[in-house]
């Protein structure tokens, strides 16, 4: 079945720093792709999503292009704040039988934590 | 906020027992997902619901069932509790479960077994 692969860290990085977290997936079809993150004690928030191949997503300074060839989506960020501590995940969207039933499939998530 | 509203946020019960878990989605959203979070398997699909329908099923137990009422809220009835069903659930709601269209999750249900 299709699945996401993401680095599952943790990540610690100084505040300013670049951030890469990995993400690769398997998948038959032509599945939309999403990073989603998670702060403490809270649910999952939609960060940025990819609907087509060398699509980039782009949301509060972090990005990720949809790379078909390498069936790649990871995600970058130039200069980390220590309010971006979270744990972010990488996700396709595949389909189901029938329709109206595409669900999320998710990787592991990577905690990121952001020193001052 | 989401929009998406779960309840209870902590509940703590006893092997052997059973539980509701109850998920009101975001107003007009018809597709209800649920998922379960725990440490060693991350997140898991349960179940999709859609405008009352069951849509699609991942690794959701046999002890474990759900259901989408008219009003379009959700629950996700868990039974014959066991040490290891201890996790955070989530349900999350989307408008049309279409492909492009991002789920968006309730702050989850964390369960603790006894």
């Amino acid at each position: 079945g299709n699945s996401v692969t993401q680095m599952e860290g943790p990540v610690t990085l100084s505040e300013e720093a670049f951030l890469t977290i990995n993400c690769t997936y398997t998948a038959t079809g032509y599945p939309s792709l999403f990073w989603y993150v998670q702060y403490p004690g809270e649910g999952l928030q939609l960060l940025l999503k990819a609907t087509k191949a060398d699509d980039k997503g782009s949301n509060k300074g972090f990005e990720a292009t949809y790379r078909k060839e390498t069936t790649s989506f990871h995600l970058e960020k130039g200069s980390v704040q220590v309010s971006d501590s979270a744990v972010y995940f990488c996700a396709l969207s595949d389909r189901g039988s029938g329709g109206s039933n595409y669900k999320l499939t998710f990787g592991k998530g990577t905690l990121l934590t952001v020193n001052p | 906020d989401s929009g998406v509203t779960q309840t209870p946020k902590h509940l703590i019960t006893a092997t052997g027992q059973r539980v509701t878990l109850r998920c009101s989605p975001r107003s007009g959203d018809l597709s209800v997902y649920w998922y379960q979070q725990s440490l060693d398997q991350g997140l898991q699909f349960l179940i999709q619901y859609y405008n009352g329908e069951e849509r699609a099923k991942g690794n959701i137990l046999e002890r474990f069932s759900a259901q989408q009422f008219p009003d379009l809220h959700s629950e996700l009835n868990l039974s014959s509790l066991e040490l290891g069903d201890s996790a955070l659930y989530f349900c999350a709601s989307s408008p049309t479960g279409q492909q492009n269209t991002e789920a968006f999750f309730g702050q989850g249900t964390r369960l603790t077994v006894v």
